[in-house]
């Protein structure tokens, strides 16, 4: 089966400016994360969605970070406006709650640079 | 919070070496899960372990969840294994279940 998918790979922007990631999970997956991965550190999760609704965004800086899964598949993830500390890897993540194994598969990324 | 501790931070090993990577946890687990991230940032599933023992080729891993520690056991070591190791472990069961992550073992094989 396809794994989950993102693009773009790489992003290079200002500070100030805006991005926008997107994910696409694999097929039938109801649960999708976000995750933040600085340099040299674990990811961080920013924010879980249950189907098209959220289940956690406690870690979620609200001031400029968004995130939207409108029709409970594909989400979007956006950073308005950037800050130099938002370089990083953002990683999409998602899996199959309700199995016995509940086990999270993740994309490639997309690696962000913020001049 | 969860707390999530991986060691040793680095390990610079030969070739044929066999290897035990460690996590450390604060809490109960709901989820435990070990992956080896590639050269191109990409996390790679190596086992969804939140109890007991489970084995695959030369890897293996061992969660004890009552002494909230697991293992990650590498043998006869390849260059190829070499790249970050991370264990991320969940601790809700009730839905909100993202994972909280180590900083990672940096593992170097050398030829």
């Amino acid at each position: 089966e396809a794994g989950v998918a993102q693009s773009p790979r790489y992003k290079i922007i200002e500070k100030r400016q805006s991005v926008a990631f997107w994910c696409n999970p694999i097929s039938g997956h109801a649960t999708l994360y976000w995750y933040q991965q600085i340099l040299g550190q674990g990811p961080k999760l920013l924010i879980q969605f249950q189907n098209n609704g959220v289940v956690d965004d406690s870690q979620l800086p609200k001031d400029r970070f968004s995130a939207e899964r409108l029709k409970g598949v594909d989400s979007t993830l956006k950073i308005q406006p950037a800050k130099l500390e938002d370089s990083a890897v953002y990683l999409c993540a998602s899996s199959f709650p309700g199995r016995l194994i509940d086990e999270q598969f993740f994309g490639p990324g997309t690696r962000l640079t913020v001049l | 919070g969860i707390q999530v501790e991986q060691s040793p931070p680095d390990l610079i090993l030969q070739e044929g070496a066999n290897s035990t990577l460690r996590c450390n946890f604060s809490d109960s687990v709901n989820n435990l899960q070990w992956f080896h991230q590639n050269p191109w940032g990409q996390l790679i599933n190596l086992f969804y372990i939140p109890s007991g023992t489970k084995q695959n080729g030369r890897l293996s891993a061992t969660t004890v969840a009552t002494e909230r520690y697991s293992l990650l056991y590498i043998s006869s070591s390849q260059t190829t294994d070499s790249g970050v190791y991370f264990c991320g472990k969940s601790h809700s069961g009730g839905g909100a279940d993202g994972l909280t992550f180590g900083k990672g073992t940096h593992l170097i094989i050398q030829p």
